[in-house]
């Protein structure tokens, strides 16, 4: 069974302050996802990382994957409110796992 | 190019009811997938479908089902409703290979009484 762990799961930070969140799986899997929520929303995917070593950006939000390590990685750079959201991480374990989800980091930026 | 769309959108039921959600993919996927989302398990995988078949099974009881259509449409059934089967349920859409970007849907809320 696939096991995710998300570090950490709340984080409060200012704007323009860089920060990193961590996801770390127990098996083997070949690619990730990176999703985002809303409160009373849905998920927004963000990153499809592919391989290893693969690393994605858009605008200030950057991913990697390496899957040697079987550790993704989702970098903040200068935050901004509008990053203010749940980030969820989700390797694929296959068959009874599914997209298996971290319990996802609750993100608050403050002006 | 229109989303997933889930409906309804809110229900609320009574234990020992049963309950039918409706899912229609992205035109031209053919691969549907349903979550759980609750406050204390976080988001956990039901079932995928993939050409009117039953592709991958999560860990739920018989209680929880579901089928697909010829057109990728999808409905999952809970019958005997719990309390605890409150939730978000989500639906997800992929071209075709398993475990491909999954694209979401807006949830039905099911409020169990």
């Amino acid at each position: 069974e696939l096991k995710v762990e998300q570090n950490p799961l709340f984080l409060s930070m200012q704007e323009g302050k860089n920060y990193t969140i961590y996801c770390n799986y127990s098996t083997t899997s070949d690619r990730l996802y990176w999703y985002r929520q809303d409160p009373g929303k849905s998920l927004e995917s963000l990153f499809v990382l592919l391989s290893n070593g693969a690393v994605k950006q858009e605008g200030r939000l950057m991913a990697s994957l390496d899957t040697k390590a079987r550790l993704s990685t989702l970098h903040i750079t200068a935050a901004v409110h509008d990053l203010s959201a749940t980030y969820f991480c989700a390797p694929p374990g296959g068959g009874a796992d599914g997209l298996t989800f971290g319990k996802g980091t609750h993100l608050i930026i403050q002006p | 190019k229109a989303g997933v769309t889930q409906t309804p959108r809110y229900l609320i039921k009574t234990r020992g009811q049963q309950v039918t959600l409706s899912c229609s993919p992205i035109s031209g996927h053919r691969s549907v997938s349903w979550y759980q989302q609750t406050p204390g398990q976080g988001l956990q995988f039901l079932f995928e479908y993939f050409s009117e078949t039953q592709r991958n099974k999560g860990n739920f009881p018989g209680r929880f089902s579901g089928r697909q259509f010829s057109n990728s449409r999808s409905e999952m059934n809970v019958s005997t409703l719990e309390l605890g089967d409150s939730a978000l349920y989500l639906c997800a859409s992929s071209l075709e290979g398993e475990w491909t970007e999954a694209f979401f849907g807006q949830g039905t809320r099911l409020t169990v009484v």
